[in-house]
């Protein structure tokens, strides 16, 4: 079946510094791709859809120039928390649908990140 | 607005039967999933309904009616491993997915 790996399962990181979370889609193209963040005993939130080639779709109330999202390719597309503060601390999976598998197929997850910051 | 109402938490006896139910309003209907995703994990895919009627696979089925907005999850010889969140998602008319805040599952030998 589709698989979906993402990179690093968990991050520590000091304030103000970026991290980068990675999205790759193993063994089928995914020409789209969705970030979520999920808080303690929440649901999953979508943060935007990025798209191959061109410009992500945020959600309401996501900053773009803070959750800095590229997709450079058909298998890889990446987030990169920038400016990093404690509230931004969460875990964030990625997820991506096989087109050949139809619009009826079922969204896979990476294992996603669990990112603190200190 | 659009909505998805599950039970926050249940308990159930290993070997026993469990039933969680998920009631949704949304712009629209292009399916519905079930998802089970343990503490610490992303989300695994259990099961996909879009017409009316029960969908069978191993000891998990799945159940939608469409008319009532409804949907329920059935997890058969309960193990302990089920022990898990349990996430009802339904794809709207734009085929966004709408998540519900997923349900606890505590397994109790």
């Amino acid at each position: 079946g589709a698989v979906v790996s993402q990179h690093p399962s968990r991050v520590i990181c000091k304030s103000g510094t970026s991290v980068k979370i990675e999205c790759r889609s193993l063994d089928f193209q995914a020409t789209t791709m969705f970030w979520y963040r999920q808080f303690p005993k929440k649901s999953l939130m979508l943060m935007a859809t990025s798209n191959e080639g061109s410009k992500a779709t945020y959600e309401q109330g996501v900053e773009k120039d803070k959750f800095l999202i590229n997709h450079a390719s058909l298998t890889l597309s990446t987030l990169t928390v920038t400016s990093a503060h404690p509230e931004d601390s969460s875990f964030y999976i990625c997820s991506a649908r096989d087109p050949v598998a139809g619009e009826n197929s079922p969204l896979h997850f990476g294992n996603g990140t669990r990112l603190t910051v200190t | 607005g659009q909505n998805i109402d599950q039970p926050t938490e249940m308990t159930a006896t290993e070997g026993a039967i469990v039933q969680i139910n998920c009631t949704y309003q949304t712009s629209g209907f292009n399916g519905l999933f079930w998802y089970q995703q343990h503490a610490g994990e992303a989300p695994t895919f259990l099961s996909y309904n879009v017409l009316d009627g029960l969908e069978e696979k191993g000891r998990f089925s799945s159940f939608l009616s469409r008319s009532k907005g409804y949907s329920y999850l059935l997890l058969k010889e309960l193990q302990m491993k089920d022990s898990a969140s349990y996430l009802c998602a339904v794809r709207d008319s734009n085929y966004q997915l709408i998540w519900g805040a997923g349900t606890k599952l505590i397994i109790k030998p």
